[in-house]
């Protein structure tokens, strides 16, 4: 079935640690991806999108995330995290091809220690 | 430019009662969506709409039904409430056809009784 995990419900890690949310993917052909961070009690914000060319790519707040299609991943990562980065991570999928359909993932809240 | 409008911001029902929501945007996008998150969820599709007089059924469709009313305006109607549609709801748009990104409205907080 077409799905979109995100293995890691909670993760937490100390202010200035590095980070990495995992996105895995399960459709036919490469779809469209998304990363939203979602702070409480806020609506969504894009943080940074994947649709074709360089596999790494770079968003806002200083996070990128990388492709590998032979994993069918799309991870998060951030160097140094700041406590102003706790929040909750949603990866996201639109299939290519017509479909306007857009998929996320159940989310992973990060808690960041001082 | 508002972006993504949504009224109410909260609503509280009773079992059985009906209600709409409203969602509006003034970015000119073809596709507009309805979610629901719920705790440990995430956000689930509840129903999309890839144009203007096209509406088609997400992960979530049973006991909601939408209107798109024109290009700006797609709304949620709850027919008759049930304590398991209290949720919070997010309408988003996007200018269609690989488009660059959702944008999303501020969410309407439903608690049904």
């Amino acid at each position: 079935a077409q799905s979109v995990t995100q293995p890691d419900i909670h993760i937490t890690v100390s202010e200035g640690a590095s980070l990495e949310l995992r996105c895995n993917y399960s459709y036919g052909a490469t779809p469209y991806l998304f990363w939203y961070v979602q702070s409480p009690g806020q609506g969504l914000q894009l943080l940074l999108k994947y649709f074709s060319g360089d596999t790494l790519v770079q968003g806002i707040k200083g996070f990128e995330a990388e492709f590998k299609r032979s994993q069918s991943s799309f991870n998060l990562r951030k160097p140094s995290v700041h406590w102003s980065d706790a929040a909750e991570y949603f990866c996201a999928v639109r299939l290519r091809g017509g479909s306007e359909k857009l998929v996320f993932g159940k989310g992973t809240k990060l808690t960041v220690n001082p | 430019n508002a972006g993504v409008t949504q009224t109410p911001k909260f609503q509280v029902l009773k079992t059985g009662q009906s209600m709409t929501l409203q969602c509006a945007q003034d970015m000119n996008h073809n596709s507009m969506y309805w979610y629901r998150q719920d705790p440990g969820m995430g956000l689930r599709l509840i129903y999309y709409s890839a144009s203007e007089g096209t509406t088609d059924k997400g992960e979530v469709p049973n006991g909601y039904n939408v209107s798109r009313l024109n290009k700006r305006e797609f709304s949620l109607r709850l027919e008759s409430a049930a304590p398991s549609q209290t949720s919070v709801y997010f309408c988003a748009s996007n200018e269609g056809l690989a488009g660059p990104q959702a944008y999303f409205g501020p969410g309407t907080r439903l608690l049904v009784l």
